[in-house]
């Protein structure tokens, strides 16, 4: 079954230090990929999104993600992350069999240390 | 942001009543869906609709239906609420052809 795993449910790090976000997929056609982030009390907001092309991707905020087909992997980075990036992180696979859908990780809450 | 608006944003209901939340859209995108958000769980498909009358189930669909009569409206009828049906609601809305979903602020339901 098409599935998405998170292996990290919270992740701390200090201002400026740099961050990763693990991400695994299980799909067997070519994934299309997204990460989201999600602000206390808000909805999602799409950080970047993979579809093909270039495996290393550029999203807002800073961030960036690397697609890696042999791992089956869509790893989200930051450099030096910001108070402001304390959210909890989703990734996400779009399934598409006939109609689409997207199935989603655990997500991964970051809280960042002064 | 995406024309996106789900009602009622909080709602507290007694176990047994029936419960309908809607989704409101203005950007007239192909795809509608329904998501619950729990702790540990992430966010779980419900329904979804590819169009006008049409619909299927998600991966948690047992004790909800959904109904999508006009492009813009996808409602989610929980039919007897239960206690394990408490959770926080999303609408999200997608273009379909691999694009990505954008999605409403969410309904807080709660189920006692």
């Amino acid at each position: 079954a098409q599935s998405v795993t998170q292996p990290d449910i919270h992740i701390t790090v200090s201002e400026g230090a740099s961050l990763e976000l693990r991400c695994n997929y299980s799909y067997g056609a070519t994934p299309y990929l997204f990460w989201y982030v999600q602000s206390p009390g808000q909805g999602l907001q799409l950080l970047l999104k993979y579809f093909s092309g270039d495996t290393l991707v550029q999203g807002i905020k800073g961030f960036e993600a690397e697609f890696k087909r042999s791992q089956s992997s869509f790893n989200l980075r930051k450099p030096s992350v910001h108070w402001s990036d304390a959210a909890e992180y989703f990734c996400a696979v779009a399934i598409i069999q006939g109609a689409q859908k997207l199935v989603f990780g655990q997500g991964t809450r970051l809280t960042i240390n002064p | 942001d995406a024309g996106i608006t789900q009602s009622p944003r909080h709602k507290v209901t007694e176990t047994g009543t029936p419960v309908t939340l809607r989704c409101h859209q203005t950007e007239n995108h192909r795809y509608m869906y329904w998501y619950r958000q729990d702790p540990g769980h992430g966010l779980r498909l419900i329904h979804y609709s590819y169009g006008v009358k049409d619909t299927d189930k998600g991966e948690v669909s047992d004790g909800y239906s959904v109904s999508r009569s006009k492009t813009e409206d996808f409602l989610l009828t929980l039919e007897s609420a239960t206690s394990s049906q408490t959770s926080v609601y999303f609408c999200a809305i997608s273009e379909g052809k691999s694009s990505e979903a954008f999605f409403g602020q969410g309904t807080r339901l709660t189920v006692v």
